[in-house]
């Protein structure tokens, strides 16, 4: 069983450039939620996708967006990028959308915004 | 929202020492997560335990819903347990919300 992957590991960017992230989901999970995590912080949740739709929101702009594919793998982007989008990104998979499944991590994505 | 409590933020035992991580929470859940932060950043699955209590290894865990806490115990601490620990509950259909964490270091 392979676990959730995510792409690149790494990422440099410049304020108001854009990026997109990927995440391949568990074998089996049809759900991927998003989440950013600040030095020193715990993560906090950005978007879900289940069935190719959004389904469900925290706190954060309209230039944070996201696509979800038939196979159930997922696409963050960000656009015009700002100093304190420099964070970890981590996609999480679980095997339906209500909140009581189990969700698994990947290893995440570390952009920097120079 | 839900609001999560850690505690401590910082800790600092001695290999071989027991050792335990408390979260508060504010609501009823039907979900709450422990995880391990490694040094690489990848969050580790500990328990999935929105109530009772679930053994693996020198690891366990309780939560006491309708109090609203859980508790993680470590047992003969090793120097691979230290890093970040976090407790992730969520309520109805909400996402998971995370605490701050707990630091772990483990010295030799």
């Amino acid at each position: 069983e392979t676990g959730v992957t995510q792409s690149p590991t790494h990422l440099i960017k410049t304020r108001g450039q854009q990026v997109t992230l990927r995440c391949s989901s568990q074998s089996g999970h049809n759900t991927v939620s998003w989440y950013q995590q600040a030095l020193g912080q715990g993560p906090q949740f950005i978007f879900q996708y289940y069935r190719e739709e959004e389904n469900g929101r925290g706190n954060f702009p309209p230039r944070f967006s996201g696509l979800q594919f038939p196979n159930y793998s997922s696409e963050l982007n960000v656009n015009a990028l700002e100093l304190d989008d420099s964070a970890l990104y981590l996609c999480a998979s679980s095997p339906g959308w209500g909140s009581y499944n189990e969700q698994f991590f990947g290893p995440g994505t570390r952009l920097t915004v120079l | 929202g839900i609001q999560v409590e850690q505690s401590p933020p910082d800790l600092i035992l001695q290999e071989g020492a027991n050792s335990t991580l408390r979260c508060n929470f504010s609501d009823s859940v039907n979900n709450l997560q422990w995880f391990h932060q490694n040094p690489w950043g990848q969050l580790i699955n500990l328990f999935y335990i929105p109530s009772g209590t679930k053994q693996n290894g020198r690891l366990s865990a309780t939560t006491v819903a309708t109090e609203r806490y859980s508790l993680l115990y470590i047992s003969s601490s090793q120097t691979t347990d230290s890093g970040v620990y976090f407790c992730a509950p969520s309520s109805g259909n909400t996402p998971l919300v995370f605490g701050k964490g707990t630091r772990l270091s483990v010295i030799a």
